[in-house]
């Protein structure tokens, strides 16, 4: 069972346009979500995060929403740059679960230049 | 100061064999977590240490898996007759204090292991 969900396994945009990237999730628990950055040969670093108290939180060209009642996020990169192309994995947890994060299996996105 | 790392960077096995992998977490760091990444899935969490503590296991798919962390630092995770769906891409992480609710993770860039 799934719990944490990204149904696009990849995206391609041009640069200096918009990246939308989703992560569905079931369980009405969780209640911090989190966006990782992975690039080949690495391991995952942390981008940003949401707490449920919130519907949105930017960091500079990075800005992640959350509908709770949809149990829907999306990070969106704009501009995007050459240098965003990389896998992102959504991240779940609940207080209940405490140190237990939930990942989805990731969107490569691709940037054209 | 320096990262999460692990070692070997890839392994290929033979179906049968056990395999060692291990992860240095970053200095300080009192919680260590391993994570598997097969093929097209997310990461599946395997076992979390913290300090002193009964590590949590229940993530680990079988008895075959086993994992220790000495010292509480350095942690080894052992595959023991290894099969092919266990080809994945083994990663290591560590948080600062306990890896409590809302706590960055910080990733090794993990372990390629193929069983053929």
């Amino acid at each position: 069972d799934q719990q944490v969900k990204q149904n696009s396994p990849s995206l391609s945009v041009q640069e200096g346009r918009i990246s939308i990237l989703n992560c569905d999730y079931t369980n009405s628990m969780f209640d911090y979500f989190l966006w990782y950055k992975k690039y080949p040969a690495e391991g995952p670093t942390f981008l940003i995060s949401i707490s449920s108290i919130k519907d949105k939180n930017e960091d500079g060209r990075f800005t992640v929403f959350l509908n709770k009642s949809a149990k829907h996020l999306s990070l969106h990169i704009v501009p995007s740059q050459p240098g965003d192309s990389a896998v992102y994995f959504c991240a779940a947890s609940a207080a209940s679960g405490t140190y237990k994060y939930i990942f989805g299996t990731g969107t490569r996105l691709k940037v054209l230049a | 100061g320096a990262g999460v790392s692990q070692s070997p960077s890839n392994k290929v096995t033979e179906k049968g064999k056990d395999v060692e992998l291990r992860c240095d977490p970053i200095s300080g760091h009192t919680a260590l977590y391993w994570y598997r990444q097969s093929l097209g899935q997310g990461l599946e969490f395997l076992i979390y240490f913290q300090g002193n503590s009964a590590p949590d296991k229940s993530g680990l798919p079988s008895d075959r898996f086993s994992a220790e962390r000495t010292g509480g630092s350095v942690s080894t995770l052992t595959i023991q007759r290894t099969q092919q769906e266990d080809s994945a891409v083994y990663l290591c992480a560590s948080t600062e204090t306990s890896g409590g609710y809302q706590e960055t993770q910080y990733f090794g860039p993990g372990t390629r292991l193929l069983v053929l």
